[in-house]
């Protein structure tokens, strides 16, 4: 399987209710990040977490940060309609000697619907 | 800033037509990258640039496509010639301190 796997593929609320989406990788990180994206729009960065972080927080987003299981999570606090769209996680590799020039391995995405 | 701007937003051509697609990265930011996105393989990272270098091209399916980033302010992709499999959307995306900002996209249906 792909790095940056995000679980649920799909995911259907109430406005108001809290979404959790994970996202689960493979090889060491750098950082993971996370994108949304509104449907025919380009991705657009929402936060990102360093490997030596373990919890972030911007506005309703929460974000946690786990390297020994490999694995990251995506909170939204009392969803709006308009959070609906797909949001993606993002992995930066962390290269021994190398450089990864900011190259980013993309999971697949979930799919966010929040019913008004 | 204008963000990353892409042209054209659309296009539609017949297969076996050449096909360019244009970027203009944000000021400043020094990589470039682009993706392509369809349903049935997600986002795929073609190629990426720094200070206007290719740094890794592995992600270009085939010797139709190509790509060039003649300066810091403008990169083209280019399929030659196109065929329907090349449907998707293309981005591009260029990046300071860790962080990708994308454009809008450029919607290619290739009949």
């Amino acid at each position: 399987s792909q790095q940056g796997e995000e679980d649920p593929q799909a995911l259907s609320i109430q406005e108001g209710e809290n979404a959790t989406m994970n996202c689960s990788y493979k090889t060491s990180i750098n950082n993971l990040q996370w994108y949304r994206q509104n449907s025919g729009r380009g991705l657009v960065h929402l936060i990102l977490i360093r490997s030596n972080e373990r919890e972030k927080h911007s506005g309703r987003l929460r974000v946690t940060l786990d390297t020994s299981k490999k694995s990251s999570s995506l909170l939204i606090t009392a969803s709006r309609a308009a959070d609906t769209a797909s949001y993606f996680c993002a992995t930066d590799p962390a290269n021994a000697g190398g450089t990864s020039y900011g190259k980013l391995t993309f999971g697949q995405g979930t799919i966010l619907t929040v019913h008004p | 800033d204008a963000g990353v701007i892409q042209s054209p937003r659309h296009e539609v051509t017949e297969m076996g037509q050449e096909v360019t697609l244009r970027c203009k990265p944000i000021s400043g930011h020094n990589s470039l990258f682009w993706y392509r996105q369809t349903m049935m393989r997600g986002l795929e990272l073609l190629i990426y640039f720094n200070n206007n270098v290719p740094i890794d091209d592995s992600g270009m399916p085939e010797d139709r496509f190509s790509a060039k980033m003649p300066n810091a302010s403008f990169s083209t992709l280019k399929i030659q010639p196109s065929e329907p499999r090349d449907s998707a959307v293309y981005f591009c995306a260029s990046m300071v301190s860790r962080t990708q900002y994308f454009g809008p996209g450029t919607r290619l249906l290739v009949l």
